[in-house]
């Protein structure tokens, strides 16, 4: 199994701001992605992380936007730039152990953006 | 068309009671089927997988139909702690990101 620890688990910003959040595994895992859920939306999967190189983004979503890292297997930030209130959301980190077999979720980071 | 497609409800329902949901999906090329549990507030939880050949785990029971693209959800003698939103997932393509449903609510009712 796997434990995903994000922070911070939620935060009040001001427009034009950034706020990084960061998702630790307690476990080294295969893949790690980034998915949003807008207020009375449906989760949507913002990016891949991948290890070493740059994310693979979903239609919609752009790097200047939602830089994301992930320096080692265990670790990776999503960086929520210049917001806007239509930023405010949840952000769930997601990860896949080494067996993929089990896809597991972090607690979220609450967003909200005034 | 949207990926995944649900009933968002509410299902009312006393408890007890038995309630089915119902989801269809778009990529024919997906592999894996999940029905995932959403509390208010909270992360998604697995609840459980779904298999061609269908498979139960207690009081519930997952359905797939890959030739109509349907997935379902039966919940039997429903309880007051079932209260929650049920997302149906559906991977993409053969990886591991996934496609979520909005999600069907669900309150049983003492």
């Amino acid at each position: 199994s796997a434990v995903i620890s994000q922070k911070p688990s939620r935060d009040i910003c001001q427009r034009g701001t950034s706020l990084t959040i960061q998702c630790q595994v307690d476990s080294q895992v295969t893949m790690m992605f980034w998915y949003r859920q807008q207020p009375g939306q449906s989760l949507t999967l913002i990016a891949t992380a991948n290890q070493g190189s740059e994310a693979t983004y979903e239609s919609g979503f752009v790097i200047d936007k939602f830089p994301i890292s992930r320096p080692n297997l265990t670790f990776s930030t999503l960086t929520v730039s210049n917001m806007s209130p239509e930023d405010s959301s949840i952000y769930l980190c997601s990860a896949v152990t080494g067996d993929g077999n089990t896809i597991y979720f972090g607690e979220g980071s609450w967003l909200t953006v005034v | 068309r949207k990926e995944v497609e649900q009933d968002p409800g509410p299902f009312n329902v006393p408890e007890g009671a038995t309630v089915a949901f119902n989801c269809t999906y778009s990529n024919s090329a997906s592999q894996s089927f999940f029905w995932y549990r959403q509390d208010c507030r909270k992360e998604p939880k697995l609840l459980m997988s779904v298999y061609s050949s269908g498979n139960e785990d207690g009081r519930f029971t997952a359905q797939l139909n890959r030739a109509s693209q349907y997935i379902s959800l039966l919940i039997r003698d429903s309880k007051l702690s079932d209260s929650a939103t049920y997302l149906c997932v559906v991977n993409r393509d053969s990886g591991y990101a996934l496609n979520f449903g909005k999600g069907t609510s669900l309150l049983v009712t003492p």
